[in-house]
């Protein structure tokens, strides 16, 4: 069964650390980019970071840049997101999302996980 | 890193047609083919629907079409159906400063 299937969310207080997860299953996870999308309570979505197939190429949104790091490792399967220095303007819904094309940026989101919730509250 | 421009909210009567709108800049919208659009309901994760301006992906019906004018891209459904009450979310690739995706700010869809 092709999904991906996000974990690690919870409750943290601001400045704090989290680790997110996302497990995937039923395609070739090596042959492609994974993106982070993320979805504050009723709002929009927000694009977060991409990383390459083979983990060589990556780029993060400017609000993020310097305090999240994405990376993956291809034998287990599994991207992850660290996040540092937690702001409660980051409190959303974490998408690990798939790109549409293999062993290239298409920066299409062809397959989601249903997301795992943050919540950044003293 | 602004956000795309749509309309907050749109509606229409089953059947009818109705169009929904991405303004972005000469820089992402205006720049590159790589614009696609996604569908959320509510509790759900986004499905792609739209990619390459106007490909849909296998599954998708045609009754989804995208198309693109200089710095603004649009989302046409035709015959309206219920189910196709839902946001829909437009997306850009950019490369200015470094390569990231913008998204738009969402479309509700009621259909009436």
């Amino acid at each position: 069964q092709v999904q991906l299937v996000e974990s690690g969310g919870g409750v943290v207080q601001p400045g704090r650390s989290l680790r997110l997860a996302c497990a995937a299953s039923g395609f070739t996870f090596s042959s492609y980019g994974m993106h982070w999308v993320r979805q504050a309570p009723g709002k929009g979505l927000e694009w977060v970071a991409v990383i390459s197939h083979d983990g060589k190429n990556i780029y993060y949104a400017d609000s993020m840049k310097g305090r999240f790091t994405i990376s993956r490792d291809n034998s287990k399967n599994t991207l992850y997101l660290q996040m540092n220095s937690l702001r409660i303007e980051d409190t959303a819904v974490y998408y690990c999302a798939k790109d549409l094309a293999s062993y290239t940026q298409y920066w299409y989101f062809d397959l989601w996980g249903r997301g795992t919730l943050v919540t950044v509250s003293s | 890193q602004s956000a795309l421009t749509q309309p907050a909210s749109v509606s229409g009567s089953p059947g009818q047609s109705i169009s929904i709108s991405c303004t972005g800049s000469s820089g992402d919208v205006g720049a590159y083919y790589f614009v696609s659009w996604y569908q959320q309901h509510p509790g759900k994760a986004p499905k792609l629907i739209i990619y390459d301006v106007s490909n849909r992906p296998s599954g998708v019906s045609d009754r989804f079409s995208g198309s693109k004018s200089g710095n603004t891209a649009s989302l046409t459904i035709s015959g309206l159906q219920a189910e196709d009450e839902a946001d829909y979310y437009c997306s850009s690739y950019t490369s200015t400063s470094t390569p990231h995706s913008l998204f738009g700010g969402g479309t509700q869809l009621t259909v009436l």
